[in-house]
């Protein structure tokens, strides 16, 4: 397809667990972000890469969360030892230069 | 105090109604404003996307920016049901640069 395209859907787990969520950015895209949404604190930055630069992580709530992106293109988010209060859409956008970005449908985490 | 503000509603009106959304802001150094679409369980998708201040008119969509002011605005003419979602205003200091949010509005647009 040509849209952001994020995997999986819904993610169900445990406290404690790890978990990785997976976004594959529009093609040719050099710019990949991570936002987070939950229902008290709105849409909210992560992390994003551009290009070959050092990647902005201004926005990680914690080192439980980490990001990787592989080839300029796959990117993983990492969570490692969840707690409740990581549940939220984990959403990932994508742009070209000097372009809007444009925004998967989310993987929607829950962590019992 | 967010440096994006947004009246969160619910906003219900009748089919056919003008919708006036809006969002004030604290930082100057936003130069870029974007107002995007989200339906339910989907993720959100780019209305307008405008640079410094100024109107842009796109079919039934007008997004209107007042730097002076910190304040943006999207309206809708001639609403349709289908245009019932919440509607975030975000923001940027560069071209490219991560976003920042408000935190939507609920539209209902009744039949």
């Amino acid at each position: 397809g040509a849209g952001v395209s994020q995997s999986p859907s819904n993610k169900v787990t445990e406290k404690g667990k790890d978990v990785e969520l997976r976004c594959d950015p529009i093609s040719g895209h050099t710019a990949l972000y991570w936002y987070r949404q939950s229902l008290g604190q709105g849409l909210e930055f992560l992390i994003y890469f551009q290009g070959n630069s050092a990647p902005d992580k201004s926005g990680l709530p914690s080192d439980r969360f980490s990001a990787e992106r592989t080839g300029g293109s796959v990117s993983t988010l990492t969570i490692q030892r969840t707690q409740q209060e990581d549940s939220a859409v984990y959403l990932c956008a994508s742009s070209s230069a000097y372009q809007p970005q444009h925004f998967g449908d989310g993987t929607r985490l829950s962590i019992l | 105090q967010k440096e994006v503000e947004q009246d969160p509603g619910p906003l219900s009106v009748p089919e056919g109604a003008i919708v006036s959304l809006n969002c004030t802001y604290s930082n100057s150094a936003f130069q870029y404003f974007m107002w995007y679409r989200q339906y339910s369980r989907k993720g959100p998708e780019l209305l307008m996307y405008t640079y410094s201040s100024g109107n842009k008119e796109d079919g039934r969509f007008t997004a209107q920016v007042d730097k002076s002011s910190k304040y943006i605005s999207l309206f809708i003419r001639d609403s349709q049901p289908s245009d019932s979602a919440t509607y975030l205003c975000a923001m940027s200091q560069s071209s490219g640069d991560k976003l920042t949010f408000g935190t939507g509005t609920r539209l209902a647009v009744r039949p």
